[in-house]
């Protein structure tokens, strides 16, 4: 079975760019069986979908954030990233790494999750 | 891409039955049958209760039930008991890998 785990700064200045690591065990991150994520989810508010890495395919953003994510892979550490550039407060959140069979249009696996915090 | 619309919040008491609407568009809800519910708890991660409109993983009760009808999706809670007080989100496919979560719902047992 998969798990994972968020790793990362827990306060990150206004302007500044978040960077988190999602450690995958239990799995080859490079398998092509699965695809990742990542979801965050402000205090006291809904879920919000940021995007999704198809290794060797293609990564896929939320319009609404597209211009300030990325997400990569580093097979050499079984590990995927999210970077978000020009953090404001709207960018405090709990943020979750996430993971799907390819072919499931769900979330199979969340990871715990970790509070990011933009603020000076 | 909208967050699909889900009401705030709705309640019921032990024993009797709550549905939760999922409001999309023909681009995400009403486009395919991919929409997931998740239930959270307090501090806790989601939890899959219903995928691809109204499969059930293991291990969920059968008193979880999800079914669609054009551009909104439901969630049917029956015989409520206390340990279903939680949040849940709707999740729709909306087309060239990209993905929407509903606003969210408190559910209440009174």
């Amino acid at each position: 079975q998969l798990q994972l785990q968020e790793s990362g700064p827990g306060l990150v200045k206004p302007s500044e760019t978040l960077s988190l690591i999602c450690t995958v065990s239990g799995g080859s991150i490079s398998i092509t069986s699965y695809y990742w994520g990542w979801i965050r989810q402000p205090p006291g508010k809904g879920l919000e979908w940021i995007g999704s890495l198809f290794y060797n395919r293609g990564t896929y953003y939320n319009p609404s954030l597209k211009s300030r994510v990325t997400i990569s892979v580093d097979t050499s550490k079984n590990q995927f990233s999210l970077r978000v550039s020009s953090v404001t407060a709207a960018d405090t959140a709990v943020y979750y790494c996430a993971n799907s069979y390819i072919g499931n249009y769900w979330v199979d696996y969340w990871g715990h999750g970790t509070l990011v915090t933009v603020s000076s | 891409q909208s967050a699909l619309t889900q009401p705030r919040s709705v309640s019921g008491s032990p024993g009797q039955s709550v549905t939760i609407s999922c409001t999309g568009t023909s681009s995400d809800v009403g486009g395919y049958n991919y929409v997931s519910w998740y239930q959270q708890h307090p501090d806790k991660a989601p939890r899959l209760m219903i995928y691809d409109v109204t499969k059930r993983p293991s291990g969920v009760p059968d008193r979880f039930s999800g079914s669609k009808s054009g551009n909104t999706a439901s969630l049917t809670i029956s015989g409520l008991q206390a340990e279903d007080e939680a949040d849940y989100y709707c999740y729709s496919y909306a087309g060239s890998y990209t993905w929407v979560f509903g606003g969210g719902t408190k559910l209440t047992v009174l």
